[in-house]
């Protein structure tokens, strides 16, 4: 079972758009919500993360928007450039201090 | 300061033998986790160490078992391998049981034939 769900599989974006990821959980338990980045032959690098008591977190071009009711969170990389192409990872962190991964997005920014 | 560091870089077995994966993590963390990443998957927990005990596992069968040493290296076991086994093994560390954040290494490429 996927305990947490994440959209789409790829992602084609012009330079300088807005690339836009989805990812959905089910389990109340998660308390910690990370998206990771990782570039082909390199292990995932942590990007932004956030709590589920904040609705927004922005850090640069990155920003996360958060919807606890709805049990929904999102990536939005603004200004899109060619060295952002890679797959983007979301993930939770339970209680239990274990965590879950999407199945990831192939992002390609065209130049 | 080094990061995470894994050791080899890609393994090839055939099916049936046994493998060891090498993981030390990053300076001041001690507490090592171990995921599988298949190809176009993301990462699968499989087990986590801390004090040099197993504190969490996954859902993998017991032909994966690890190790954890007093230095707080780590290594990862698979016995009998499938071909199912191939993927990107990856090694996670943190400072404590309880950080969030956890840095990954490069992760090891294991093709069994």
């Amino acid at each position: 079972q996927q305990q947490v769900k994440q959209s789409p599989q790829s992602l084609i974006v012009q330079k300088g758009g807005i690339s836009i990821i989805n990812c959905a959980y089910e389990n109340t338990a998660f308390d910690y919500f990370p998206w990771y980045q990782q570039f082909p032959g390199k292990g995932p690098a942590l990007l932004i993360a956030i709590r589920p008591d904040v609705s927004e977190k922005k850090e640069g071009r990155f920003t996360i928007s958060f919807n606890k009711s709805a049990k929904q969170f999102s990536l939005h990389i603004m200004d899109s450039q060619p060295g952002d192409s890679a797959t983007y990872f979301c993930a939770a962190l339970n209680t239990g201090n274990q965590f879950y991964f999407g199945t990831g997005t192939s992002l390609t920014v065209i130049p | 300061d080094a990061g995470v560091t894994q050791s080899p870089t890609h393994l090839i077995k055939t099916r049936g033998q046994q493998v060891t994966l090498r993981c030390s993590p990053k300076s001041g963390h001690d507490t090592v986790s171990w995921y599988q990443q298949a190809l176009g998957q993301g990462p699968q927990f499989i087990f986590q160490y801390y004090e040099e005990e197993e504190r969490q596992r996954g859902n993998f069968p017991d032909r994966f078992s690890g190790h954890q040493f007093p230095n707080y290296s780590s290594e990862l076991n698979v016995n009998a391998l499938l071909l199912g086994d191939s993927a990107l093994y990856l090694c996670a560390s943190r400072r404590g049981l309880s950080q969030e954040t956890q840095y990954f290494g490069p992760g090891t490429r294991l093709l069994v034939l």
